[in-house]
């Protein structure tokens, strides 16, 4: 029982290169987020979903977007990466209690 | 404006003392609140939660307390541990709103030997 699974662990990106941080979970949990973790900031919400085909926006959504193909799969995209997108990313689900699950996290460096 | 105010960004204690970390909240519609661990390169995992129909809940060596009229938590690590050196968030969130968290920025606890 892997939880909750994060790929890549680390990535350095290019401004203007995209790419896809995937999250995996294998608990059957309905809810799945993103979050970032800057210093200083604590987590912050980009995007959530409820279940499999939905999304919806968090706190700080611009300049990513989500996908929900699958139950178990909540994949983060950045379709053009700006310095200002250097952060941990955490991807977590949830059980109807709210208790969240999280990834190790992903460290994405833009430069 | 933040929702979850943890205002001490670090705590020092020493080992077999009491560690109390402190979380305030500005929205009172808050009904669940949770305390995160998180230890360097790792995510953050769950420790601890209190709904906010009680006033206290203990689990071994941790305890949270919560004060609705104060609007504000407390965790309680008795006796701390040099393991217990990590980064502790508070988290609230509202029910029904699909489990959306919303954290603090965190207090990073050292317990020293």
């Amino acid at each position: 029982n892997a939880g909750v699974t994060q790929t890549p662990k680390f990535r350095v990106l290019k401004t203007g290169q995209s790419m896809t941080l995937l999250c995996a979970q294998d608990m059957n949990h309905e809810y799945m987020y993103w979050y970032r973790q800057d210093p200083g900031m604590g987590l912050r919400l980009i995007h959530y979903s409820v279940g499999e085909g939905t999304t919806a926006k968090g706190e700080v959504p611009d300049g990513y977007n989500v996908s929900r193909l699958k139950k178990q799969n909540f994949l983060l995209g950045l379709e053009s990466a700006a310095p200002s997108q250097t952060s941990v990313y955490f991807c977590a689900s949830v059980t109807g209690v709210t208790e969240a699950f999280f990834g190790q996290g992903t460290r994405l460096t833009v430069v | 404006d933040q929702q979850v105010k943890q205002n001490s960004p670090s705590l020092s204690v020493q080992e077999g003392r009491i560690s109390i970390l402190n979380c305030d909240y500005t929205n009172s519609m808050f009904d669940y609140f949770l305390w995160y661990k998180k230890y360097p390169a790792e995510g953050p995992t769950f420790l601890i939660s209190i709904s906010s129909i009680k006033d206290k809940n203990e689990d071994g060596r941790f305890t949270v307390f919560l004060n609705k009229s104060a609007k504000h938590l407390s965790l309680h690590i008795v006796p701390s541990q040099p393991g217990d050196s990590a980064v502790y968030f508070c988290a609230a969130s509202v029910r029904g709103s699909q489990g959306n968290l919303i954290f603090g920025k965190g207090t990073k606890l050292s317990v020293k030997p």
